[in-house]
């Protein structure tokens, strides 16, 4: 079955130390994206890609980065610079940008603690 | 700019009972696209519905409704006799360029 797949589900870091979070996609998708969710404050988008080697920063992408190396991987990289990076980070891909009739499609998330 | 606004944090019914869960949208766009995903404790996005701007048809679909009003830029997601799966965080999103942006989820409780 086609879908999207992040892992690990549950990691754990030390400060100052980077982590990174992986996401493969097996859709046919030329955009990916990496959205953090935050209790009440939704999604936020921190990087997306519409096309192979190619990326754009979104909204907080400080203290993060990605590469886009093959059209099914879009790994995120959450560097020490990030302040607070303990959250939820969902991948999600789609066709093209903006996403298709159904938005996007989602991956199950991997949830980050810094301890 | 664009936005979504999902006033309601958190609500809690007990099982059989309507709910009705908010969204206000803000954007110039003259064509553009609202959803609504379902965030089930296993964490992954679920797709519900896609409503273009075009489209002010109300939809149902099971015990599922939706109520788009371009006048008041709202698209409302009504669940008819709750059951406890549907407890969840619902999401309400709208297209922007290259995004989609996300309202901050209303957490529901449904309770037996």
């Amino acid at each position: 079955d086609g879908g999207i797949t992040q892992s690990p589900k549950y990691l754990f870091r030390k400060e100052g130390q980077n982590v990174t979070l992986s996401c493969e996609q097996n859709l046919n998708h030329d955009a990916m994206y990496w959205y953090r969710q935050d209790p009440g404050q939704g999604l936020r988008l921190i990087y997306y890609s519409q096309i192979v080697n190619d990326f754009q920063k979104g909204d907080i992408a400080e203290g993060y980065s990605v590469s886009r190396e093959k059209k099914e991987s879009f790994p995120l990289t959450v560097t020490s610079a990030q302040k607070n990076p303990t959250a939820f980070y969902l991948c999600a891909s789609s066709p093209w940008t903006g996403g298709d009739r159904y938005g996007y499609t989602f991956g199950s998330g991997t949830r980050l603690t810094v301890v | 700019a664009q936005k979504v606004t999902q006033a309601q944090t958190e609500i809690s019914v007990v099982e059989k009972e309507d709910v009705t869960l908010d969204c206000v949208y803000e954007t110039r766009d003259t064509t553009y696209y609202l959803f609504w995903y379902k965030q089930p404790p296993s964490g992954e996005l679920v797709f519900l519905i896609r409503r273009n701007s075009f489209d002010e048809q109300n939809e149902i679909s099971g015990r599922y409704s939706w109520n788009f009003q371009k006048s008041t830029s709202s698209f409302n997601f009504t669940i008819t006799a709750s059951q406890v799966v549907d407890s969840a965080v619902y999401f309400c999103a709208l297209r922007g360029y290259n995004k989609l942006i996300f309202g901050a989820g209303t957490r529901l409780a449904v309770h037996p």
